[in-house]
């Protein structure tokens, strides 16, 4: 099966745009998280969706917001950037087993807010 | 919020040594999973422990889970220049987002 595919994998933006990037989870796999890492803060966790619905939020604010479609791709959109929103974003398609829940992770989106 | 502490922070080691790094997370929880991050790329899923796990293997990874600690160590036997990276703990909160450590570097050198 292939992997967890992110687009794109870098973009350069000033502050006060708006990006949104994208995530293909594994086929079969219907929940998609993403997280935002960062020196400071380390890996944070911003929201995950599962059959088209927001099932998780963390701690950001309302700038940072999300969408999945029906064939479980899945959407991020931060509007009116700001310098600390540079970032790695992570996107992680969820698969759970038998008691197991394991992630697997895209290889990210560089986001540089100039 | 991070879940947990990691230690070492940075771990320097020749290649054929073994390499042993530590976590601590605060609240109970379902499993808990190692990842690998070479230079800001993504994050390799390694390996899951249960909760009701005590040690998990896989190749030359051994994790261990002591929950009545709350402590998780992973060793890596007879470490190669290519395991040179940061490694992750990472614990899930029962609703499914993860938290995760600050993470280990490992540098092997050749």
């Amino acid at each position: 099966k292939a992997g967890v595919t992110q687009t794109p994998r870098y973009l350069i933006k000033t502050r006060g745009q708006q990006v949104t990037l994208s995530c293909s989870p594994i086929s079969g796999h219907r929940s998609v998280s993403w997280y935002q890492q960062t020196p400071g803060q380390g890996l944070q966790f911003l929201f995950e969706y599962f059959s088209e619905t927001q099932r998780n939020k963390g701690n950001f604010p309302g700038r940072f917001s999300g969408r999945q479609f029906s064939n479980s791709r899945s959407e991020m959109n931060v509007s009116t950037l700001e310098l600390g929103d540079s970032a790695l974003y992570l996107c992680a398609s969820r698969y759970r087993e038998l008691g197991t829940d394991t992630q697997y992770f895209g290889p990210g989106t560089r986001l540089t807010v100039l | 919020s991070q879940q947990g502490e990691e230690d070492p922070q940075a771990l320097s080691i020749q290649e054929g040594e073994n390499a042993t790094m530590n976590c601590s997370y605060k609240t109970s929880i379902n499993n808990l999973q190692w990842y690998r991050q070479n230079s800001g790329r993504g994050l390799v899923h390694l390996i899951l422990i249960r909760s009701n796990e005590r040690e998990k293997h896989s190749g030359r990874l051994r994790v261990t889970l002591d929950t009545s600690k709350k402590s998780s160590s992973l060793l890596i036997t007879a470490s190669r220049a290519a395991d040179t990276a940061s490694y992750f703990c990472a614990t899930d909160d029962r609703g499914g987002k993860l938290i995760f450590g600050q993470g280990t570097e490992l540098s092997v050198k050749p």
